[in-house]
Order: C-alpha cells, then sequence, then structure tokens
C-alpha cells in the first residue's frame, strides 16, 4: 500500500507570492492532517480535514487555509509569504475511528525569499 | 489552552546507555502517541496508548501512560545508533480538541 504522497517535495518562494501544497493519503485514510514543523517550535497544528469538512483549525493567521476533496486528497494555500513561513510542511492520515495515529509524508519543504 | 511539554530537549548518551523522555500535558488526555523522526525524515509513529497506568513494550522501548492520563514516558534500554532521531509525544484533550505534539527530544548516541 502506498504512503503519504505530498507534491512537491521543495519550493522557493518570494514574499508575497503564494503557494499551494498537495496531499495524497494512505489508500482508505479519510482524514487529512497538515502540520507545519520549524526547529523553533517543532510541530505545530494546522488543520484536520474529514469527508471533505474540516473538523479542527490550529492557531495560525487566516492566510494559511485548506481543502479536502471527495476522494480525500487534500491541499493546502498560503498566501501573502512572509519569510517565516519558511518551513518544512506535513501531511498526515489516518483511519476514522484511529485518527490519533498518523502516518506522515516526507514533506514539502518551504523556503520563503 | 493545552499544552504539551516534553523533557529534556537533547539527550547526548553513549551506546549502550538507557535513555528516557518524558511527556506532560495542562490536561488529561484521552491517549497517547509516540512518534520518531529520524534526521532529515518525517515523524513516524510508533505507539498508541490508552488506558490509566497503561504500560506496553516494544523491544527495548518501553512506554508508560500515567494514571492520571496526563504524562508519559519513553524508555530506552542499552541505546543504539540505531535509535538516533528526535521522540515526538502527540495527545489530545478530548475529542473536540487538536492533535498537539510536543517539542521533541533529539537522542544522539555516541559509538
Amino acid at each position: 500500500k502506498a504512503g503519504v504522497t505530498q507534491t512537491p517535495r521543495y519550493l522557493i518562494k518570494t514574499r508575497g507570492q503564494q503557494v499551494t501544497l498537495s496531499c495524497s493519503p494512505i489508500s482508505g485514510h479519510r482524514s487529512v492532517s497538515w502540520y507545519q514543523q520549524t526547529p523553533g517550535q517543532g510541530l505545530q497544528f494546522l488543520f484536520e480535514y474529514f469527508s471533505e469538512t474540516q473538523r479542527n483549525k490550529g492557531n495560525f493567521p487566516g492566510r494559511f487555509s485548506g481543502r479536502q476533496f471527495s476522494n480525500s486528497r487534500s491541499e493546502m494555500n498560503v498566501s501573502t509569504l512572509e519569510l517565516g513561513d519558511s518551513a518544512l510542511y506535513l501531511c498526515a492520515s489516518s483511519l476514522a475511528g484511529l485518527r490519533d495515529i498518523q502516518y506522515f509524508g516526507a514533506g514539502t519543504r518551504l523556503s520563503v525569499l | 489552552g493545552q499544552q504539551v511539554m516534553q523533557i529534556p530537549q537533547y539527550q547526548h548518551v553513549q551506546e549502550g546507555e538507557d535513555f528516557t523522555t518524558y511527556c506532560n500535558s495542562s490536561t488529561t488526555l484521552s491517549n497517547i502517541q509516540w512518534y520518531k523522526q529520524r534526521p532529515g525524515g518525517h515523524p513516524v509513529f510508533l505507539i498508541q496508548l490508552v488506558k490509566s497506568g497503561e504500560v506496553k513494550k516494544q523491544k527495548r522501548l518501553t512506554f508508560q501512560f500515567g494514571e492520571a492520563k496526563k504524562n508519559s514516558s519513553l524508555h530506552i534500554t542499552a541505546t543504539q545508533t540505531t535509535d538516533v532521531g528526535t521522540y515526538f509525544c502527540a495527545g489530545r484533550g478530548g475529542s473536540q480538541g487538536n492533535l498537539i505534539f510536543g517539542k521533541g527530544t533529539k537522542l544522539s548516541v555516541k559509538p
């Protein structure tokens, strides 16, 4: 069974631009969560989606948004990029009844210049 | 809001020594998960603890969930160089809460 796939793996953007990251969960997993990982702050929760509905949202500004499609694939968007948005963005999927057992993708490394 | 504190932040050990990382939550947790992230890699699920006072073992790793379900520990016996990485705990305060990760303990093992 294929794991969680995130694309692209690396991105370089400049301040003010916007970016869209993609995540394909493990087949059969309907829950998808997004995290931002930085050396100073660790893993910070962004959002959680289940069956195309946002179930939970972390403490991030409105520039960060996401969505989930009917095939459980998910995207997150960051608008008006800031230097501080440089981070590893991780997507994780889980089974409906075991939402806290999360399987992570390799992440998208975003650098904002 | 809910906070999950993890100590120590870093631990350097000689190969063969034991290692323990501790996780403390400001609120009672419904369960707790442990993950390992190798350098340059992504977090990988290790185990889930659900019951108060639960103890689980995986070879040299022992996981414990506190009686009050607010703290947990991971103990590695006789560390090996393959144990290198950052160990995270993660817990949720209730079904409506967010899954909160501790900041992790980075383990380095000197051969």
